[in-house]
């Protein structure tokens, strides 16, 4: 069935320093691709989204690439603040029936 | 623009007992999602609703889990009875439609003893 898998967490990051969060997936079709962030004590949101192959999202400095070839969706943001600590999850939607597919989450520490 | 509301945020209960949880979606969102989210993992879909009809239950335990959104405007989700397994986040989302973005509540954390 279709997955998503994220690296493991947490990931420890001094301030300023350059981040990657890798994800990757495994689908049938061609599903739109989501990262959502999860900051402490509160819900879900979506943070940037790509619906087609080399589609790229960006919002807030973070950036991601719909990547076909690789089946990836690699999260990066060229200079981390303290304030992006939180959990960031990858997820897919099928177009088939529009469910969304999560990754377990990957949680960011920024340490000033 | 209110967002997605949840009550209560945070519940124990013994095994056994019943509980329930309440949402408020977005005004004007057709489609309405429960989602268990456990510890150290993404969210799982519970159920889904497009209006006040179900659209998607396939992964709700029927057994001991049921859900119903009146009106099409406010959900609650039961839990009769609960199991220790149960111990998660209940998050409660909206969408505009089936195909557009969700808005996820703050959730409740369900803590079984």
């Amino acid at each position: 069935g279709d997955s998503v898998t994220q690296m493991e967490g947490p990931v420890t990051l001094s301030e300023e320093a350059f981040l990657t969060i890798n994800c990757t997936y495994t689908a049938t079709g061609y599903p739109s691709l989501f990262w959502y962030v999860q900051y402490p004590g509160e819900g879900l949101q979506l943070l940037l989204k790509a619906t087609k192959a080399d589609d790229k999202g960006s919002n807030k400095g973070f950036e991601a690439t719909y990547r076909k070839e690789t089946t990836s969706f690699h999260l990066e943001k060229g200079s981390v603040q303290v304030s992006d600590s939180a959990v960031y999850f990858c997820a897919l939607r099928k177009r088939s029936n529009y469910q969304l597919i999560w990754g377990a989450g990957t949680k960011l520490i920024i340490k000033p | 623009e209110a967002g997605v509301a949840q009550s209560p945020r945070y519940k124990i209960i013994e095994k056994r007992q019943s509980v329930a949880f309440w949402c408020n979606p977005i005004s004007g969102h057709a489609t309405l999602y429960w989602y268990q989210q456990i510890l150290g993992q993404g969210p799982k879909l519970l159920i889904q609703f497009q209006n006040n009809g179900v659209v998607d239950d396939s992964q709700l335990p029927k057994d001991r889990f049921s859900a119903e959104r009146l009106k099409g405007v406010d959900s609650t989700l039961k839990i009769q009875p609960a199991k220790l397994e149960d111990s998660a986040v209940y998050l409660c989302a909206s969408s505009e439609n089936r195909d557009t973005e969700a808005f996820f509540g703050q959730g409740t954390r369900l803590t079984v003893v």
